[in-house]
């Protein structure tokens, strides 16, 4: 059984598309995340959601929003596409408790390019 | 919010040899120290992980170690081998595990 699934895996679309990216975790876990990997790999947190609530929303364009109907599910949509949204990007969710935190799992990524 | 660095950004060893990469951060209030492998197309994926309140800890051929007061740690991979290359991650996360934030990874490659 797969921990965190993300689909789709791969994306093709056109500037100016909208597009959803769906993730799911079937391990318990309260806090669930989107990170965007460029193509220098780097990882860079966009959203964190704790028991559907936003957590942390860094400096990403108000074009994307995320949306948790329940703590097993956090997708993210993306309106206007543009070029520079081009990159995977990874569910991932993790389970802390005030004095610990937890691993930290990851999906298997969603390639998203833009022409 | 956290800064992670991470030094050096591509490493080039043979096998058998040790690697070491090294990470600082910003946040005195982190207390959890992840490091992940990524191999090339895959996802990053947990290899070791160091709490606040321990200075070091080993796994087989990997350890990693912490010096809080100066804020930084480090992955040491011995007696590497091909498998291991691939792109390594350190990220800190402050207590309650809401928040991880990655350094800029490292390219190891091994060379057999």
């Amino acid at each position: 059984d797969t921990a965190v699934s993300q689909t789709p895996k791969y994306l093709v679309t056109q500037m100016g598309n909208d597009k959803s990216i769906k993730c799911e975790q079937n391990l318990g876990h309260d806090t669930m995340y989107w990170y965007k990997q460029d193509s220098k790999k780097f990882l860079k947190i966009m959203f964190s959601y704790n028991n559907k609530e936003l957590i942390i929303n860094e400096t990403v364009p108000n074009r994307f929003s995320p949306k948790s109907p329940d703590k097993a599910h956090l997708n993210l949509h993306i309106n206007s596409l543009e070029l520079g949204d081009s990159a995977v990007y990874f569910c991932a969710s993790s389970q802390g408790t005030s004095a610990n935190t937890g691993e930290l799992f990851f999906g298997e990524g969603s390639r998203l390019t833009v022409l | 919010g956290e800064n992670v660095e991470q030094h050096p950004s591509t490493l080039s060893v043979q096998e058998g040899d040790s690697a070491v990469i090294k990470c600082t951060y910003s946040d005195s209030a982190s207390n959890y120290f992840p490091w992940y492998k990524q191999e090339l197309g895959k996802r990053p994926q947990l290899i070791i992980d160091i709490r606040s309140n321990v200075g070091e800890k080993k796994d087989q051929r990997i350890a990693v170690t912490l010096n809080k007061t100066a804020k930084h740690f480090s992955l040491h991979i011995t007696e590497t081998q091909p498998e291991d290359s691939a792109v390594y991650f350190c990220a800190a996360s402050t207590r309650g595990g809401n928040q991880f934030y990655f350094g800029t990874g490292t390219s190891l490659t091994v060379i057999p």
